[in-house]
């Protein structure tokens, strides 16, 4: 298993531009979750997915968008990106609400 | 938002010493889960917690879940110069959907 995998790795992207940041795990997992980490401080929720079809909010959901078609993809969308998007982005996935998380690698963004 | 208050922020101490860091709050949780975190990779899970009073080690590391519910430190004991990094507390809160609230981190440098 490669378990959760994140792409791209790095990105930079001007004020205003879109992207998408992707996430997939092979695990089967239900559960996954979408996390950013500004410098010095822990992960904070933006949204995650209880099962395909189904997302809902985190802690800090404003300028971004997800959704879950497949079981296998998470894919976190920023339509207008702004500098405070600025952040390393954390996919993870649990195969229940209970069970533990596993993280991906990370996508480092910066937003110029 | 909930806060999970984690000291010491850092630490720096001689190879061979033990460390204890904590985490505490307010709200009851669920489950306690620490994890470490090395430079560009995501968090990596060191050890779960999901019983009040449970005690559990991994190696050289042991943690705790407070009989409270509101708590739970973790201890390094002989550390060693691949134990730097950042170590994060994460607690789950009952009744969420496996949301996890982050601590700030502890940054851990060892002294060879």
């Amino acid at each position: 298993n490669a378990g959760v995998t994140q792409t791209p790795k790095f990105r930079i992207l001007k004020i205003g531009q879109s992207m998408t940041l992707q996430c997939a795990q092979d695990m089967n997992h239900n559960y996954m979750y979408w996390y950013r980490q500004d410098p010095g401080m822990g992960l904070k929720l933006i949204y995650y997915s209880v099962g395909a079809g189904i997302t809902d909010k985190g802690e800090v959901p404003n300028g971004y968008n997800v959704s879950r078609s497949t079981t296998e993809d998470f894919p976190l969308r920023l339509e207008l990106a702004a500098p405070s998007q600025t952040s390393v982005y954390f996919c993870a996935s649990t195969s229940g609400h209970t069970d533990t998380q596993y993280f991906g690698p990370g996508t480092r963004l910066t937003v110029l | 938002g909930q806060q999970l208050n984690q000291s010491p922020q850092s630490m720096f101490i001689q190879e061979g010493e033990d460390v204890s860091m904590n985490c505490t709050s307010s709200s009851i949780f669920n489950t306690w889960l620490w994890y470490k975190q090395d430079p560009g990779e995501g968090p990596v899970l060191l050890i779960a917690l999901y019983k009040a009073g449970e005690l559990t080690s991994n190696g050289r590391l042991t943690a705790q879940f407070g009989i409270t519910r509101k708590d739970s430190f973790l201890n390094i004991s002989a550390s060693i110069p691949s134990d730097v990094g950042i170590y994060f507390c994460a607690g789950q809160l009952r009744g969420s959907q496996g949301n996890l609230i982050f601590g700030k981190g502890t940054k851990l440098s060892v002294k060879p």
